[in-house]
């Protein structure tokens, strides 16, 4: 267990729909990354927050996006699903946002969109 | 983007100590050796890092090379447990931040 959490587990939802995607870090850390898992394209970062700001940007869609609240938890919205966006969608966590700072990943959620 | 080159794929017969390698010939003086492995679909897990120095922690043995442009992943005594994908990882700085790149890693079987 890294100690990250990650709500819900499975989401099946409908191509148009919006879901939002939960993630708590570890107790302590300030940064939070999103990483999306799809079959074709592998792990892919997405982007960060640090203490409640935008740190860095991945490969994230414009139709994606991300916040970090004050109790540090941290949301990952996706609007207008398409089947592409079916995929495992990773929470990880760190202490700061610098190296050597090591990412404790969360168990994912899993999105089906039919 | 990697930055890491890995065989796809090795079998590693249970309780036989399995050597992982790790291609990184771009790697850069204060770009960190990090080591990740993912069993089925749960989410990765951190197992060591290394900048220059040998590192050991209770899971594993990393061997970076004196020019590190290579390094090796030890697990001592493998067990089916071990069996995942295996990602080697340069980390990336990206203006302050450290995002972590992933590439195809390899897939570990470890045989009974």
């Amino acid at each position: 267990d890294s100690g990250v959490t990650q709500t819900p587990k499975h989401l099946i939802t409908a191509t148009g729909q919006r879901v939002t995607l939960r993630c708590s870090p570890r107790s302590g850390d300030l940064s939070v990354y999103w990483y999306q898992q799809s079959l074709d394209q592998g792990l892919q970062f997405l982007i960060q927050y640090y203490n409640g700001e935008e740190r860095a940007k991945g490969n994230i869609l414009e139709r994606f996006s991300a916040q970090q609240f004050p109790d540090l938890h941290s949301e990952l919205n996706l609007s207008s699903l398409e089947l592409g966006d079916s995929a495992l969608y990773f929470c990880a966590s760190s202490w700061t946002s610098g190296s050597p700072d090591t990412q404790y990943f969360g168990p994912g959620t899993r999105l089906t969109v039919l | 983007d990697a930055k890491t080159t890995q065989p796809p794929s090795m079998d590693c017969a249970e309780g036989r100590a399995a050597n992982l390698p790790c291609n990184h010939s771009t790697i850069s003086g204060n770009e960190y050796v990090y080591w990740y492995r993912q069993i089925h679909s749960q989410g990765p897990q951190y197992i060591i890092h290394g900048l220059k120095n040998n590192e050991t922690n209770e899971m594993a043995s990393l061997i970076i090379t004196e020019d590190r442009k290579s390094s090796t992943l030890i697990l001592p005594h493998a067990t089916l447990r071990d069996t995942a994908v295996y990602y080697c990882i340069v980390r990336v700085s990206q203006g302050g931040s450290e995002k972590l790149v992933f590439g195809k890693g390899m897939k570990l079987t470890v045989n009974p």
